[in-house]
């Protein structure tokens, strides 16, 4: 069966510090992967996606950068972060080919102050 | 532009009573529509989808109903129990290859015992 792992749970930093979020996942290969935010009373915005290793497709212009350095591996970064980019973040996978629905990871609760 | 709308950020229902919950969308070319629910501090989870080809699915409790004209879709959860208690969300594809999904801002469903 298909896993996908998230960490760290909760992170609280400071303005202007930078930022690594992590995502994997276990049991498929070659899955599409995505990187969503939810800001306070705020639906899911789609920030970024990846078809492939290195393949990054940015959603929305924002302080925040992606990368995918490997099949399963997914990661969400930032040089500075801002105090706008507090929100809860979430990964997900879909298969590549057939079936439609995309999985989510157990989400970041990220704060900055 | 808000391409996939939830107009009610929140809805109260009795316990066995059915909940509606519904989302409209604005884009002709989307071709795929699901609903996912959440509990606070956790991923979505995948709960029911449709093909545009179709105008009812169901599954166990959950139906969803899909009316292309008027470019809506409804949930129907019969009858409601406590645990479904959650945010709900409606999501929107156009079939590319990247399963890319647009997400209304969710409505937050309270089934009263």
């Amino acid at each position: 069966s298909q896993t996908i792992h998230q960490w760290p749970a909760t992170l609280v930093q400071p303005v202007g510090s930078p930022l690594s979020l992590e995502c994997t996942v276990e049991g498929t290969s070659n899955p599409n992967l995505y990187w969503y935010r939810q800001a306070a009373g705020r639906g899911l915005q789609l920030l970024f996606y990846s078809v492939g290793i290195g393949q990054i497709s940015s959603e929305v212009p924002q302080n925040l950068s992606a990368s995918r350095p490997q099949d399963r591996q997914f990661i969400l970064s930032s040089k500075k972060l801002l105090l706008s980019d507090s929100g809860f973040y979430l990964c997900a996978w879909s298969r590549s080919a057939g079936g439609n629905e995309q999985f989510f990871g157990p989400g970041t609760r990220l704060t900055v102050l | 532009d808000q391409q996939v709308k939830q107009n009610s950020p929140s809805l109260s229902v009795q316990e066995g009573r059915i909940s509606i919950l519904n989302c409209d969308y604005t884009n002709s070319m989307f071709d795929y529509f699901l609903w996912y629910k959440k509990y606070p501090a956790e991923g979505p989870t995948f709960l029911i989808s449709i093909s545009s080809i179709k105008d009812k699915n169901e599954d166990g409790r959950f139906t969803v109903f899909l009316n292309k004209s008027a470019k809506h879709l409804s949930l129907h959860i019969v009858p409601s129990q406590p645990g479904d208690s959650a945010v709900y969300f409606c999501a929107a594809s156009k079939a590319s290859g990247t399963y890319k999904y647009i997400f209304g801002t969710g409505t937050r469903l309270k089934v009263l015992a």
